[in-house]
C-alpha cells in the first residue's frame, strides 16, 4: 500500500497568515492531490498534479496555490489565510490503475 | 453543480442486514467507479472499485452494481456487523487527456444497530 505522510498534522493560525502544508508520496506515484473536506460537503478537490512541476487547477481552487517540486513532494499554500479555509485538508496520491491513498489528513484552524 | 450524488446522508441497518448505499453521477463519461470508508477524522480508505466495462464486482461481503444507462452505483454489504459504522464515500473519475480526478459525493453515514 502507499505511503502518503503529511505535515504538520494540526496547525493554527491567525487571519492573513501565510501557511504551508507539506505532503510527500514514497511509492514513486505520478498523481497528487490536495483536497478538503467540510460538513456537508464532503471531499473537495483543490489542486492535483500528474507530476513535479505540473499543476493542475481543482474545484476549488480559490486562496491557494500548490506547487510540485518533485516526485514525491506536494505542498498547498495559504499565503493570506481566512477563517474560511478552516478545514481538514487531505492529501492523497494514485498511480496509473485509479487506485488512490490519502494521508492522514492536516487540521487547520484559521483565527 | 454536483457531478457525483448521495441522496441519504445517512442509513440505519440492523445488524446481520444488508446495508445498502447509492450514488448517482451526470456524466457518462466517467470511467471508474469506487467506494470509500471513512471514519470521523480519519483519511478515507479504499474499499472496492470498478471499471466502466464490469456491471458487477464481488469482494468478500461487499458488491458494486454499476447501472451505465441510469448513471448509477451502488454498494452492499450483506451481514451487516457493528464495525461497518462509518461514512461511505463513492466517487468517480472522468479520464480527460491524461489529466484525471477522482470526484467524490458527499458521503453516507451507515450506523448499524446491534
Amino acid at each position: 500500500e502507499a505511503a502518503v505522510t503529511q505535515s504538520p498534522r494540526n496547525k493554527v493560525t491567525v487571519t492573513g497568515g501565510n501557511v504551508t502544508l507539506s505532503c510527500r508520496q514514497t511509492n514513486s506515484h505520478n498523481y497528487m492531490y490536495w483536497y478538503r473536506q467540510d460538513t456537508g460537503h464532503g471531499l473537495r478537490l483543490i489542486h492535483y498534479s500528474y507530476g513535479a512541476g505540473n499543476l493542475q487547477i481543482g474545484d476549488v481552487p480559490d486562496g491557494y496555490k500548490a506547487t510540485r517540486t518533485t516526485q514525491e513532494d506536494f505542498f498547498l499554500l495559504l499565503e493570506l489565510a481566512s477563517p474560511s479555509q478552516t478545514s481538514l485538508y487531505f492529501c492523497a496520491s494514485r498511480d496509473s490503475s485509479y487506485e488512490q491513498y490519502f494521508g492522514p489528513g492536516t487540521r487547520l484552524t484559521v483565527l | 453543480g454536483q457531478q457525483v450524488k448521495q441522496s441519504s446522508p445517512s442509513l440505519t441497518v440492523q445488524e446481520g442486514g444488508i446495508s445498502i448505499l447509492n450514488c448517482d453521477y451526470e456524466n457518462d463519461m466517467f470511467d471508474y467507479f469506487a467506494w470509500y470508508k471513512k471514519y470521523p477524522d480519519n483519511s478515507p480508505t479504499l474499499l472496492i472499485s470498478v471499471r466502466s466495462n464490469v456491471d458487477k464486482r464481488e469482494d468478500g461481503r461487499l458488491t458494486v452494481f454499476l447501472n451505465k444507462s441510469g448513471k448509477h452505483f451502488s454498494l452492499h454489504i450483506t451481514a451487516s456487523q457493528p464495525e461497518d459504522t462509518a461514512v461511505y464515500l463513492c466517487a468517480a473519475i472522468m479520464n480527460q487527456g491524461g489529466s484525471a480526478k477522482l470526484i467524490f459525493g458527499e458521503g453516507t453515514k451507515l450506523t448499524v444497530s446491534s
